[in-house]
């Protein structure tokens, strides 16, 4: 069974640059596409970006000029990088596998617990 | 980016009831319609992919269907276990969205 388990600081201040890792278990991260997405009250679940094991990237428009996304494969994880935070980056932030081609479509089928990221100083 | 628009927002409904949530594109998106279940304090799981598909271990009181632009997510018989949030996300392009979600209460 795949587990995945999002680790970084839960409070970071404005302007700084919030990193996160994303530890893959029961599986490995070769092979597959790997997302970040995010869950705020005011703006629902939204979609960071992805990284495939080789390296190629996507990001959210909205997000690209701030968002870098890495993988490493010896050990087995993934990270997210998000540059001049600010209080509307505050969200809980999770960690997924896909999109994964799943029928005919694109599904993210393993998420992280997800981690509060809170933005104050 | 497409826009996907969930509703109700909440609902408030008995065990045994038979609950409807909707689900619209801004545009049209095929079949590459998701649907994923939250409780409170875990991450979404997916729950029926590409419309109308159950996952894996998903009871059939569960239902989708829809196309083009207009989706929905039906539960035939309420249980338990069902009271929680509802998101449709869209997998025809990027950026991938998500609906604002669908609270399902115990009346």
């Amino acid at each position: 069974q795949v587990q995945l388990q999002e680790s970084g600081p839960g409070l970071v201040k404005p302007s700084e640059t919030l990193s996160l890792t994303c530890t893959v278990s029961g599986g490995s991260v070769s092979g597959y596409y790997w997302s970040w997405m995010r869950q705020s009250p005011g703006k629902g679940l939204e979609w960071i970006g992805y990284i495939y094991y080789s390296g190629s990237t996507n990001y959210s428009p909205s997000l690209k000029s701030r968002v870098t996304i890495s993988v490493d494969t010896s050990k087995n994880q993934f990270s997210l990088k998000l540059s001049s935070m600010t209080a509307a980056d505050t969200a809980v932030y999770y960690c997924a596998r896909g999109p994964q081609s799943f029928y005919g479509t694109s599904v993210f089928d393993y998420w992280g617990q997800g981690t509060l990221v809170t933005v104050s100083s | 980016d497409i826009q996907m628009t969930q509703s109700p927002s909440s609902l408030s409904a008995s065990v045994g009831d038979r609950v409807t949530i909707t689900c619209r594109a801004s545009q049209g998106i095929g079949g590459h319609l998701n649907w994923y279940q939250q409780k409170p304090g875990k991450a979404p799981n997916l729950l029926i992919y590409t419309t109308s598909n159950l996952q894996s271990g998903v009871p059939s009181r569960f239902s989708g269907s829809g196309s083009g632009t207009d989706f929905t997510l039906t539960i035939s018989s309420l249980q338990p276990e069902d009271f929680a949030s509802y998101y449709c996300q869209q997998s025809y392009n990027t950026p991938y969205t998500f609906g604002q979600g669908t609270k399902l209460e115990i009346k």
